[in-house]
């Protein structure tokens, strides 16, 4: 499944099907992108980054697609599991280490 | 090993009090980061501190909030005279370094009820 997050979508998925959010930044100057997981009723959790000298980044099950073309950014997910489910988020860091600016969000299900 | 604490994790208030929000950063992490969040959006920037200094406070109101990071203890993040519309949950995020290439680290935030 594919969602674009600019109102918190949500995007449903099979459980062992790979999931892509993506995400749309704003900010010309960034260059460290973020995607974080957030649980209800828990602050975000830290899933992987990326720096503008890149273009693809892996992690555990994750990879992290940056297109400053288009300032686009997408979170695969593969083999997506029930405990996946969340809303994940994408930050930036507007070109300066002293606040993130964050996207709005995207809500990931998970169906057994 | 433990990771960013904040307290408490809920907070009623009627208006007109005071709000007062802490946050203990992760061990060995000088940089604090306050942000609020209201439901169904992301998190927005609020205040950017450092032991004993505010470098940051571009995301804050103006009047009824402030925030400090002393040399000994945890930040605080204060809201006088409390309207409805501050509630909200507020996150407190920290870094080990002032470094565009470190992720900040969360705290599951203090959930904050205007009665």
């Amino acid at each position: 499944g594919e969602s674009v997050g600019l109102h918190l979508p949500t995007l449903s998925v099979q459980e062992g099907d790979n999931s892509i959010i993506n995400c749309a930044y704003s900010n010309s100057a960034s260059d460290y992108f973020i995607w974080y997981k957030q649980e209800s009723g828990k602050g975000p959790q830290f899933i992987i980054d990326i720096r503008s000298n890149m273009d693809k980044r892996q992690g555990q099950r994750v990879t992290v697609l940056l297109n400053k073309t288009v300032k686009h950014l997408s979170l695969q997910i593969a083999a997506t599991q029930p405990g996946d489910s969340a809303v994940y988020f994408c930050a930036e860091n507007g070109g300066n280490n002293r606040k993130l600016i964050w996207g709005l969000g995207t809500s990931l299900a998970v169906n057994p | 090993n433990a990771g960013v604490m904040q307290n408490p994790r809920h907070l009623v208030r009627r208006r007109g009090q005071e709000a007062r929000l802490r946050c203990s950063p992760m061990k060995g992490h000088s940089h604090v980061y306050w942000y609020r969040q209201l439901p169904e959006e992301g998190l927005k920037f609020m205040v950017y501190l450092q032991k004993e200094n505010i470098i940051d406070e571009s995301g804050m109101p103006k009047e009824r909030f402030s925030a400090e990071f002393p040399k000994e203890g945890p930040s605080i993040l204060r809201i006088q005279q409390v309207v409805r519309g501050d509630s909200a949950a507020y996150f407190c995020a920290s870094s080990p370094i002032a470094n565009s290439n470190q992720p900040q680290h969360f705290g599951d935030g203090t959930r904050l009820s205007i009665l």
